[in-house]
């Protein structure tokens, strides 16, 4: 059974960075194929993709957000990191982290995890 | 403004069929499969169609999926009010090297 759990700070003050931790079950991260996305939504608007590590240690970053974003991975835990650097209000939003199995199928989804920047 | 054009809203009455589009470009939905997902008010998104119409196990016949050039379509029978939801399309794209959504499609099922 296949799981993934965002964890990190629900709420940060702007020009911080934030640190966010998915942790995932039932895969790993080493074979061949995998891969674990982050997705943002602010309240009540749609889905914007941040980031992705593939398990050959690929990576790749929203063009938009590229200067502020870093991805990494620890297989022995199976868990990867994204940080943000300096935050702002703007960013507030659910952030999921996601796998996929290709490079256009997610095929799961963390529950998300609120993420509050306000000073 | 989303790199992937949606309609910002649908509406049909129960055991109806509705569809939804996604449009986009030669570097995106032009060569790549597209996903569809589903989001409930308060959940995560779950998808419904991948590799443009493909079902996961569990998902009903009711949600086809199809492509044409650089647009995909969603297509949803037999609605039932358990249908509303904010649908997203989905995909990659190669002149971003990045993943790419819509701005998201919001049923209602009257």
């Amino acid at each position: 059974q296949v799981t993934l759990r965002e964890s990190g700070p629900a709420l940060v003050k702007p020009t911080q960075t934030l640190t966010l931790t998915c942790t995932f079950s039932g895969f790993s991260l080493s074979t061949s194929g995998m891969r674990v996305s982050w997705i943002r939504q602010p309240p009540g608007k749609a889905l914007e993709w941040l980031a992705r590590i593939d398990w050959d240690d690929d990576k790749f970053y929203s063009t938009s957000l590229k200067t502020r974003l870093t991805i990494s991975k620890d297989t022995s835990k199976n868990q990867v990191v994204l940080t943000m650097t300096n935050m702002d209000p703007v960013d507030t939003a659910t952030y999921y982290c996601a796998r996929g199995t290709t490079v256009t199928n997610i095929d799961y989804w963390g529950q998300g995890t609120l993420v509050t920047v306000s000073s | 403004q989303s790199v992937l054009t949606q309609p910002p809203s649908v509406s049909a009455a129960p055991g109806q069929k509705v569809t939804i589009s996604c449009s986009g470009s030669s570097s995106n939905i032009g060569n790549h499969y597209v996903s569809w997902y589903q989001q409930l008010p308060g959940t995560a998104p779950k998808v419904l169609i991948y590799d443009n119409n493909k079902r996961p196990s569990g998902i009903p016949d009711r949600f086809s999926g199809s492509k044409s050039g650089t647009s995909v379509t969603l297509g949803i029978t037999g609605l039932q009010t358990g249908d509303e939801a904010e649908y997203y399309c989905g995909t990659w794209d190669s002149s971003l090297s990045a993943g790419v959504f819509g701005g998201g499609t919001k049923l209602t099922v009257l």
